[in-house]
């Protein structure tokens, strides 16, 4: 099993460009979890998708961020327009029934 | 009031000492309890769930109180593996689904 796949690993854009970070969770896994992680707030939940459906995205920052789960296969989160405080590292997360969470290795994203 | 509360350290201890870690959480309807291990720019992996009458795995001791909304992580015999940063993790169920909600994390650092 590849794991959590996250792309692309690091991400450097400028102020207002659009930002897509991708990820493929475990086959079989029927939870997809998009957190954002920084110094100052830690590791906060975004959104998840429980098979393929949008939960809960509470936590969603505003309305530049989206996040899309089209199949069972592939989650995507975009930024649009990005802003420098948007800089974190974005994990994935996917999960069997909300058990056995596997993160996978983040997303770092700079926006200068 | 953050959902989930842990003192940020830095704990910084010889090889050999115990330490250990404690952290709050203000929801009462969580309904499992986990402490996660985050090395330096990798992702967060599972390091042990936490029961009510508490429990141990090899050197790690996790315990939880219910009534005191607390839970402990102590480290015995520190190793200078052990260095990385613990994170409190609750996870809540509701009708919709569940997710895991971390806390900021505790900093160990274990020296030689």
């Amino acid at each position: 099993d590849a794991g959590v796949i996250q792309s692309p690993r690091h991400e450097v854009t400028e102020m207002g460009q659009e930002v897509t970070l991708r990820c493929k969770p475990i086959s079989g896994h029927d939870y997809l979890f998009w957190y954002r992680q920084t110094m100052m707030r830690g590791l906060e939940l975004l959104i998840y998708f429980n098979n393929n459906v949008p939960i809960d995205d509470s936590g969603m920052p505003e309305d530049r961020f989206s996040a899309k789960m089209p199949n069972a296969s592939f989650s995507t989160l975009k930024i649009q327009p990005s802003e420098p405080r948007d800089s974190a590292v974005y994990f994935c997360a996917s999960s069997d029934r909300g058990y056995s969470y596997t993160f996978g290795s983040g997303t770092r994203l700079t926006v200068v | 009031r953050k959902e989930v509360e842990q003192d940020p350290g830095p704990f910084n201890v010889p090889e050999g000492a115990t330490v250990a870690f404690n952290c709050t959480y203000s929801n009462s309807a969580s309904q499992s309890f986990f402490w996660y291990r985050q090395d330096c720019r990798k992702e967060p992996k599972l390091l042990m769930s936490v029961y009510s009458s508490g429990n141990e795995d090899g050197r790690f001791t996790a315990q939880l109180n219910r009534a005191s909304q607390y839970i402990s992580l102590l480290i015995r015999d520190s190793k200078l593996s052990d260095s990385a940063t613990y994170l409190c993790v609750v996870n809540m169920f509701n009708q919709a689904g569940t997710a895991l909600i971390f806390g900021k994390g505790t900093t160990l650092s274990v020296s030689s």
